[in-house]
């Protein structure tokens, strides 16, 4: 059974610069959710789509954002890259009521 | 804001050793979550405790959701090599939110021969 996979594992972008991450979920699984982990601030909740709908977001600014298509796989994209934005970028998919599976994650180095 | 306070940050221990990762908020949680996450990797998910009072064996791994909701423990006997990672509670929110999980701060666990 294929996992969450996450693409591409390491990217490196100009300050100014935009981006786009994409998270193929477990088949089956409808919910996928995106976080951000850095050693300062830890995991922090990004946003979860469900149905292409987005039902939960955090609290980052309108540069972070996401979408979900038909098929379930989920893209986000960061806008107008700040050198604080350097970090693990974590998808994690879910069937409804069950926990999480994980990604291997995406390590964006902003420059 | 809800919050996930973890003790300790760092622990270092010989193999055979127990050791308690206490995870403490403030805040009620509908459940509770344990991962492991190793480097370069994704968390992995341990359990998930629901109930308060709940308590939850996994092998040498022993899980336990306080009565309130509020806070979990994780104890682990007989450490190995392997046990050796990033430990990480998470708590997910009521209804409306529960598909939004709140990290703890993180336990980094070190197990040496």
């Amino acid at each position: 059974k294929a996992g969450v996979t996450q693409t591409p594992r390491y990217l490196i972008k100009t300050r100014g610069q935009q981006v786009t991450l994409s998270c193929s979920p477990i088949s089956g699984h409808r919910s996928v959710s995106w976080y951000q982990q850095t050693p300062g601030q830890g995991l922090q909740f990004l946003f979860e789509y469900f149905s292409e709908t987005q039902r939960n977001k955090g609290n980052f600014p309108g540069r972070f954002s996401g979408r979900q298509f038909s098929n379930s796989r989920s893209e986000m994209n960061v806008s107008t890259l700040e050198l604080g934005d350097s970090a693990l970028y974590l998808c994690a998919s879910r069937k409804e009521g069950y926990g999480y599976t994980f990604g291997s994650g995406t390590r964006l180095t902003v420059v | 804001t809800q919050l996930l306070e973890q003790s300790p940050q760092f622990l270092s221990i010989q193999e055979g050793e127990n050791l308690t990762v206490y995870c403490n908020s403030s805040s009620v949680f509908s459940s509770l979550q344990w991962y492991r996450q190793e480097p370069g990797e994704g968390p992995v998910l341990l359990v998930t405790v629901v109930t308060g009072g709940e308590v939850k064996k996994l092998k040498r791994l022993t899980f336990q959701f306080g009565d309130a909701r509020k806070d979990s423990s994780l104890h682990i006997t007989a450490a190995q090599p392997g046990d050796t990672g990033l430990y990480l509670c998470a708590g997910a929110g009521n209804t409306g939110t529960a598909s939004k999980l709140t990290f703890g701060t993180g336990t980094r666990l070190q197990v040496t021969l």
